[in-house]
């Protein structure tokens, strides 16, 4: 099964709206994190927001917050007031401890997003 | 402002050849990790160090790849001899652990094209 599930290959959102970004993951690990990376056209990957499994609220960096759903298993990125400099491609990632205790971070496919002016 | 860099940014080369890259992580930072990214797979984990030791490279095919981190600021990917599948975008990160809520700070990537 995919560790983290990012259905929506593209988005398209006006400039100034908002837009939310799914996630899904898999894990029974009952600590894990989960992070939000963006990837301009440049290729950087540019670390955006972090939550964390025991964390009561949800995070927020600015612009960017995380809607965590721990029953859901979902952690979705939403970006209010939406920029030109935000089309980029978003990965959601996973950071668990395996039984071995080694730390991986398993990425998910991807959402290109792109704003409109 | 602190940040991963890694060298070169772009290397062309042929099949056969070796190819190092280097990445520097970020001062203070005592865990550095090794992604591929590639449009099939996506990003994959090839290996990463705590503290200079190897934790994990399972994710790196031992008989080409090697790694190593000579010493805290300085971390190394070999891949001898290369082939055109080895051909990606090659990330280092950098972060203050291993646990999971540790965020990793990528490099800015070295793009690899092996003919």
């Amino acid at each position: 099964a995919q560790k983290i599930t990012q259905t929506q290959p593209g988005m398209f959102v006006q400039e100034k709206e908002a837009v939310t970004l799914d996630c899904t993951y898999d894990t029974s690990d009952p600590s894990y994190g989960l992070f939000w990376y963006k990837q301009p056209s440049s290729g950087e990957m540019i670390f955006l927001i972090y939550q964390g499994s025991y964390d009561q609220q949800n995070a927020t960096e600015g612009r960017y917050s995380l809607n965590f759903q721990k029953a859901r298993k979902s952690a979705n990125l939403v970006i209010s007031a939406s920029q030109l400099g935000d089309s980029a491609m978003y990965f959601c990632a996973m950071r668990e401890t395996d039984q071995t205790g080694a730390n991986n971070l398993f990425f998910g496919t991807g959402t290109r997003l792109t704003v409109i002016p | 402002d602190a940040r991963v860099t890694q060298t070169p940014r772009h290397k062309v080369t042929e099949m056969g050849q070796e190819v190092t890259m280097r990445c520097q992580p970020i001062l203070g930072h005592n865990t550095v990790f090794w992604y591929r990214q590639t449009m099939m797979q996506g990003l994959e984990l090839l290996a990463y160090f705590r503290n200079r030791a190897p934790l994990d490279d399972s994710g790196m095919p031992k008989d080409r790849f090697s790694a190593e981190m000579p010493d805290a600021t300085l971390a190394t990917l070999k891949i001898q001899p290369s082939e055109p599948r080895d051909s990606a975008v090659y990330f280092c990160a950098s972060g203050e652990g291993v646990t999971s809520t540790d965020t990793q700070y990528f490099g800015p990537g070295t793009r690899l094209t092996v003919l």
